[in-house]
């Protein structure tokens, strides 16, 4: 059963950074390419980022380019988002997300975390 | 980027009946490669991250019963839900995954009447 376990949520402050996690099992994670997307409070989804199985391939939504850094580290089964320079506009639930088939980087999305909750407020 | 409407917003269905919600996407999304409309559907209940519905725009997920079709191709797609269950209320969204951004519809309410 694939299994993705996000952590890293908290509350931090206009101008903070804070790391996120996604813990992964219950499928060989080198091989499908994963998604972190996140939903405001009582709001719609919204796409942020994508990374290829093996991190060579990248991409952001405009309003995270250059502040957020998606990475992986496969030996961990693990997915990363490091977030800098959070305004309140990042306060949103976070999901990581696997893609439906391997090797594949246009892809929906089959399987989903719970989220993590990252408020930013001062 | 590609813009992704829905509609209605929202929309109340009696059980059993049959509920209709459209996806427009701003530039096609059929890829010529496979012939393959790149739009997938999920649906997400209060409290629960959103579950794949439907990928390639009409292949229907494992598990999804078949009361649920996609239909669709270009630029114009619909979701149907045929004799309405009390476990279908919920928020239905498209989604391209045609180019980066991956962008999303806005979602679109369903509810009983």
């Amino acid at each position: 059963e694939v299994q993705l376990v996000e952590s890293g949520g908290a509350v931090v402050q206009p101008g903070g950074s804070l790391r996120l996690s996604c813990a992964a099992s219950g499928f060989k994670f080198d091989d499908y390419g994963m998604h972190w997307v996140r939903q405001r409070p009582g709001k719609g989804l919204e796409w942020v980022s994508f990374i290829c199985w093996i991190g060579t391939t990248i991409f952001y939504t405009d309003s995270v380019k250059g502040r957020f850094t998606v990475s992986r580290d496969n030996s961990k089964n693990s997915l990363y988002l490091q977030m800098n320079n959070l305004g309140p506009e990042d306060t949103a639930f976070y999901y990581c997300a696997k893609t439906i088939h391997l090797s594949t980087i246009f892809n929906a999305v089959d399987s989903w975390g719970q989220g993590t909750l990252v408020t930013v407020s001062s | 980027d590609f813009v992704m409407t829905q509609s209605p917003d929202s929309l109340a269905v009696s059980l059993g009946e049959r509920a209709t919600i459209n996806c427009k996407s701003s530039q096609s999304v059929l890829y010529s490669g496979n012939n393959k409309n790149l739009l997938a559907w999920y649906q997400q209940k209060p409290g629960q991250p959103p579950k794949l519905l439907f990928y390639w725009a009409s292949t229907r997920e494992s598990g999804v019963p078949d009361r649920f079709s996609g239909s669709g191709s270009g630029t114009d797609f619909t979701l149907t839900i045929n004799s309405l269950q009390a476990e279908d209320v919920a928020v239905y969204y498209c989604q391209q995954y045609y180019k980066s951004p991956f962008t999303f519809g806005p979602g679109t309410k369903l509810e009983i009447k």
